[in-house]
């Protein structure tokens, strides 16, 4: 089993939808959570970042962690086109331990 | 945060010969990493560039093959060895500023060994 495990997709929606990402997890030793957006032929990009359970919203990007369950999520409101990329999900047990990462979710928006 | 610069951004080689990879970043950073990303796949830690000291290798990378340096706290290299059409894949240099445990991204370097 691996330790992150996230759905590959590829997932499309209609610009204007809610997206919904997710990450399941099985090392509980986990607290440190963040999401990154890779568009094609770029590296990563940070996008949201958060420590231990609870949400954090950034303009159209909420990203949501629940340690009970071993599960994070990130929402997007209101997806553009431009939202179109690879979004991976990473997490840490500690400030300067290793990034786990997940496979990645590739999300196409149609206009 | 930090920007970090990769060059060279794309490169086709032939087999049994070496490529370089360079990685600058615009501050001093603790912590440099090395990654692989295989099209369509997650990245794989290859290794932890220290300055002052040999890189950390994951299991399954040895420094024989990519190996590693880190003259100082904003610039690292990566050298891929006497390359095979396996060794064809994305690599990406990270750094992690001190005191932050989110990592930021090179644009990556595209490497096709024929």
């Amino acid at each position: 089993q691996k330790e992150v495990e996230q759905d590959p997709g590829p997932l499309s929606v209609p610009e204007g939808a809610i997206v919904s990402l997710n990450c399941t997890y099985s090392n509980s030793a986990f607290q440190y959570f963040m999401w990154y957006r890779q568009y094609s032929r770029k590296g990563p990009e940070l996008l949201m970042y958060t420590y231990s359970s609870g949400n954090k919203e950034d303009g159209r990007f909420t990203a949501q962690v629940d340690k009970s369950s071993k599960y994070i999520s990130l929402f997007i409101r209101d997806s553009q086109p431009s939202d179109s990329a690879t979004y991976l999900c990473a997490m840490t047990g500690n400030q300067g331990g290793k990034l786990i990462f997940g496979q990645g979710t590739e999300l196409s928006v149609k206009p | 945060s930090a920007v970090i610069s990769q060059k060279p951004s794309r490169d086709i080689c032939q087999r049994g010969t070496s490529l370089t990879i360079q990685c600058q970043v615009d501050s001093q950073v603790t912590m440099m990493f090395w990654y692989r990303q295989q099209p369509g796949q997650s990245l794989t830690l290859i290794a932890t560039a220290n300055q002052g000291s040999e890189a950390t290798y994951e299991s399954g990378f040895v420094i024989d093959k990519f190996p590693i340096s880190r003259p100082n706290l904003t610039f690292s290299t990566l050298t891929v060895s006497n390359m095979s059409p396996e060794d064809s894949s994305i690599y990406l240099c990270s750094a992690r500023p001190a005191g932050d445990t989110e990592a930021f991204f090179g644009q990556g370097t595209r490497l096709t060994v024929v």
